[in-house]
Parts: structure tokens; C-alpha cells; sequence
């Protein structure tokens, strides 16, 4: 079975301060993650992925997430927020066996100017 | 590339009625999936195709729920009858066939069952 936490149902930060999203998952093999946002009443958009290599892993729009084996975490990071961040982000977790991808609740990022 | 095309993207109907979704995939894309978006359970996955053949239909919720992908550019989901717990945002997603690939999402279909 496979499952993904994102701990924090909401996220507040000021403009030009970092960002972090957690998110912790649960696999039985080797896992798959991904990263999306979703701004109102759109659907989800892809930020990035790990899959294997380096752990650190970047993507769109500044975004970067790195991946923890030991902790079992994947937390997205942006060095400085911006207002137009704010959005609805979700953490995915694939097992690589597995063609089904288990998303995670979503955390609401408020980054206020 | 367009991305993926839902339509429509509003749905007011009444309970009882026949709801049609429908669903145009990226192009060049084997793997189709549609989803179901609520406040109180989140994001569901209902059904999965792979080169127009359902895979996995265990999410559906019920026999009221049926979906059809007659070939590789077009996917629809039907409900019949409606009731107002259907109402949710319906989002169709593709991606590449493989488990290292992405899913990229439709604009969704917000449906609402009076």
C-alpha cells in the first residue's frame, strides 16, 4: 500500500521569505514522487518529480523539493515566495510497481505581500 | 500542444438527469485517468485506462458511473441517474505510458446536481 501526509493543512509566509511545503509518504517498494499546485478553480498542474538520481530535484516557477530515504520526505522549497504562489499544492506518491498515484490532502499557501 | 480539453466545464443539472463529461487527452499520450475532486474526500481516482482499455474501474463509485474511451483521443464519464452527492469537480488527466511519467490534468468539469 502506498500513502502520502502533507502535515500542515496551511501555510503562511511573507513575500520574499522561504517556503517550505512538508509532505512524508509510505511505499513498499521504491516510490515515485511528484509535486503539483492547484490555483482556483484550475486543475492540478505538474511542478516536479523525483524519481531516481540526485536527491535534490528543481522545477517550475523556482521550485525545488528534496528527497530524504531515511526520513521518508519529499518537502517542496522556493528560496523567496512570492503572492502569486499562493495556491492549493499536493504531494504524489507512485510505488514503482504501481501505475496508481495516491495524492496527498493538499496544504493552502498564503504568502502575503 | 493544447493540453487536456474538458468539456464542459460547467454542469448544473437536476437530480435524476444523464450527465456526459467528456475528456480529449494530450496527444501521443497511452494513459488516461479521471478523478473526482471533493472538499471532504479530496482528490479520488475512479477509473484508469491504458491504450483505451479500463484497467482499473474500482474507484467508480457506483453502477450509476460509467466511462468509455472508444479511442485514443476521446474519453467520456457518464452518470445516469444524478443525485446531489455527485456534485464535485470531474478531472480528466493523461500521461505517457510508464510509471516514471508525469500526469497532466484537464481545466476539470465542475458538476452540480440540483
Amino acid at each position: 500500500a502506498q500513502s502520502v501526509a502533507q502535515p500542515e493543512d496551511q501555510v503562511n509566509v511573507a513575500e520574499g521569505n522561504p517556503l517550505t511545503v512538508k509532505c512524508t509518504y509510505s511505499v513498499s517498494g521504491n516510490p515515485y514522487l511528484f509535486w503539483y499546485v492547484q490555483y482556483p478553480n484550475r486543475g492540478l498542474q505538474f511542478l516536479l518529480k523525483y524519481i531516481t538520481g540526485d536527491n535534490l530535484v528543481k522545477g517550475s516557477y523556482g521550485f525545488e523539493a528534496e528527497f530524504n530515504k531515511s526520513q521518508t520526505s519529499f518537502h517542496l522549497k522556493k528560496p523567496s515566495a512570492l503572492v502569486s504562489d499562493s495556491a492549493l499544492y499536493f504531494c504524489a506518491v507512485r510505488d514503482s510497481g504501481d501505475y496508481k498515484l495516491s495524492f496527498g490532502a493538499g496544504t493552502t499557501v498564503t504568502v502575503r505581500a | 500542444d493544447a493540453g487536456v480539453i474538458q468539456s464542459p466545464r460547467h454542469e448544473v443539472t437536476e437530480m435524476g438527469q444523464e450527465v456526459t463529461l467528456r475528456c480529449k487527452p494530450i496527444s501521443g499520450h497511452n494513459s488516461l485517468f479521471w478523478y473526482r475532486q471533493t472538499m471532504m474526500r479530496g482528490l479520488e481516482l475512479l477509473i484508469y485506462f491504458n491504450n483505451n482499455v479500463p484497467i482499473d474501474d474500482s474507484g467508480m463509485p457506483e453502477d450509476r458511473f460509467s466511462a468509455k474511451m472508444p479511442n485514443a483521443s476521446f474519453s467520456t464519464l457518464k452518470i445516469q441517474p444524478s443525485e446531489p452527492r455527485d456534485s464535485a469537480v470531474y478531472f480528466c488527466a493523461s500521461s505517457s505510458s510508464g510509471m516514471i511519467y508525469e500526469q497532466y490534468f484537464g481545466p476539470g468539469t465542475r458538476l452540480t446536481v440540483t
